[in-house]
C-alpha cells in the first residue's frame, strides 16, 4: 500500500480563495483524522471521520474550514475564504481501528500558505 | 487544546548515549501513543502503551505509564544519529487523539 496520500504537496493562495486539500486514506481503514500543525498551536486535531461519518468536528476553527468524506476512500478538507492565519502544514492519518485504539498513519502532510 | 505536554521541549546528546522524554497528561485516557517526525515529513507511529500497561519494549524504546502521575516516559537507548527528530506523545480517549507540543532530539555524531 502507498500510503496515506495528501495532495497537493504544497499550496500558495491569497487571502479570500478558496482552498482544498485532498485525502486518501489506507485502503480497509476505517477512521480518518484531519490535524493542522503550526509552531505556535503545535498538532491540532480539527476533525474526525469513522466509517465515512464525521463523529468529532469540534476541532474545526471557524465556519470557514468544512470537511467531507464522500467515500472510504476519499476526504477533503476545504478552506472558504482563506487568511493569512490560516498558514500551517495539514495533516490526513487514517488509522485501521475505531477512533484511538489503534496507530495513526499519518500522510506526508499539505504545507499551506496564504499571502 | 494539546492534552499532552512533552519535556523538555529541545533535548541535545551525543551518539550512544541514552535520550529520556517524558510527557504528562491531564484527564483519563484509553492509551497513550509515542510518534516521531522527521523534519518536513509526516509523523510515524513508534509504541502504543494501553492505560492498563505499565512498561513496554520496541527494540531500542522503551515506554513507561504512570496512570496514577497521569505521565509517561519514552526512553531510546544507544541513540543514533538517524534518531534525530521531533518526538510526540499522543493520548488516546474516547475519539480524540490529542498529541503534546513535542521534543525535538538532536543526536550528536
Amino acid at each position: 500500500d502507498a500510503g496515506v496520500i495528501q495532495s497537493p504537496r504544497h499550496e500558495v493562495t491569497e487571502m479570500g480563495q478558496e482552498v482544498t486539500l485532498r485525502c486518501k486514506p489506507i485502503s480497509g481503514h476505517n477512521s480518518l483524522f484531519w490535524y493542522r500543525q503550526t509552531m505556535m498551536r503545535g498538532l491540532e486535531l480539527l476533525i474526525y471521520f469513522n466509517n465515512n461519518v464525521p463523529i468529532d468536528d469540534s476541532g474545526m476553527p471557524e465556519d470557514r474550514f468544512s470537511a467531507k468524506m464522500p467515500n472510504a476512500s476519499f476526504s477533503t478538507l476545504k478552506i472558504q475564504p482563506s487568511e493569512p492565519r490560516d498558514s500551517a502544514v495539514y495533516f490526513c492519518a487514517s488509522s485501521g481501528g475505531t477512533g484511538t485504539w489503534a496507530e495513526a498513519f499519518f500522510g506526508q502532510g499539505t504545507r499551506l500558505t496564504v499571502v | 487544546s494539546q492534552q499532552g505536554e512533552e519535556d523538555p521541549q529541545a533535548l541535545s546528546i551525543q551518539e550512544g548515549e541514552n535520550a529520556t522524554m517524558n510527557c504528562s497528561y491531564k484527564t483519563s485516557i484509553n492509551n497513550l501513543q509515542w510518534y516521531r517526525q522527521n523534519s518536513g515529513r509526516g509523523l510515524v507511529h513508534l509504541i502504543l502503551i494501553r492505560s492498563n500497561e505499565r512498561e513496554k519494549h520496541s527494540g531500542r524504546l522503551r515506554v513507561t505509564l504512570d496512570t496514577s502521575k497521569k505521565s509517561s516516559s519514552l526512553l531510546i537507548t544507544a541513540s543514533r544519529a538517524a534518531d534525530t527528530a521531533s518526538y510526540f506523545c499522543a493520548t488516546g480517549a474516547g475519539n480524540m487523539l490529542t498529541f503534546g507540543g513535542g521534543t525535538r532530539l538532536m543526536v550528536k555524531p
